[in-house]
């Protein structure tokens, strides 16, 4: 497709249970971004892959999270153990190089919407 | 650390009017860029405009131009002639220049709501 595609819309889970959200990025782009944003706050950085260098994960806020990305292509968010606290909108985003191209945008899919019961 | 202040939680405009919105920035960087974005109902984040802090013209697109001004880290986005698909959370966002993590660092947004 043209734009960044995330998949689910959106996702309504237990507590305790585990979710995993996609993302599928511009065709092309090689880096890809998640961001988290809770109810009336900005986005929070989670996690960046560029290429098929080592992700930086400096932004996931715990060892309950963790997101790969195969092939240089799809992503997935993986949430272990979801607790209410994690229910917010997990926002997608890729671009072309993250590093010498750093003036490049960022393009962003739609967001899955996630609620923890 | 960089962080991204936008003190207007919430703005109103007239159709047709000009609104400002603020806001301001800390980093020990001297070349960066910045963003806003825009975010209707429908959660994608749009780009509205960006600037390169290295340019001292302030960037404009169509409608929408930034007061951007360095010494005061202060980048305010002015939107004229405002229209009713203007309204949605707008977003200031801040990206160094050539980081090895392109990361944005994010405002908490501005809600617009524009009055017809």
């Amino acid at each position: 497709g043209a734009g960044v595609s995330q998949s689910p819309s959106n996702k309504v889970t237990e507590k305790g249970k585990d979710v995993e959200l996609r993302c599928d990025p511009i065709s092309g782009h090689t880096a890809l971004y998640w961001y988290r944003q809770s109810l009336g706050q900005g986005l929070e950085f989670l996690i960046y892959f560029q290429g098929n260098s080592a992700p930086d994960k400096s932004g996931l806020p715990s060892d309950r999270f963790s997101a790969e990305r195969t092939g240089g292509s799809v992503s997935t968010l993986t949430i272990q153990r979801t607790q209410q606290e994690d229910s917010a909108v997990y926002l997608c985003a890729s671009s072309l190089k993250g590093r010498e191209n750093s003036n490049q945008p960022q393009h962003f899919g739609d967001g899955t919407r996630l609620s923890i019961l | 650390a960089q962080t991204v202040t936008q003190s207007q939680p919430e703005m109103s405009v007239q159709e047709a009017e000009t609104v400002t919105l603020s806001c301001t920035y800390d980093t020990s960087e001297s070349d960066y860029y910045l963003f806003w974005y825009k975010q209707p109902p429908s959660r994608q984040m749009i780009l509205v405009i960006r600037q390169e802090a290295y340019k001292q013209q302030n960037a404009t697109e169509n409608r929408f131009s930034v007061n951007f001004q360095k010494a005061a880290k202060s980048f305010s986005l002015k939107i004229s002639d405002s229209q009713l698909g203007d309204a949605a959370m707008y977003f200031c966002a801040y990206r160094n220049r050539g980081s090895t993590l392109g990361r944005l660092y994010f405002g908490r947004g501005t809600q617009l709501t524009v009055w017809p």
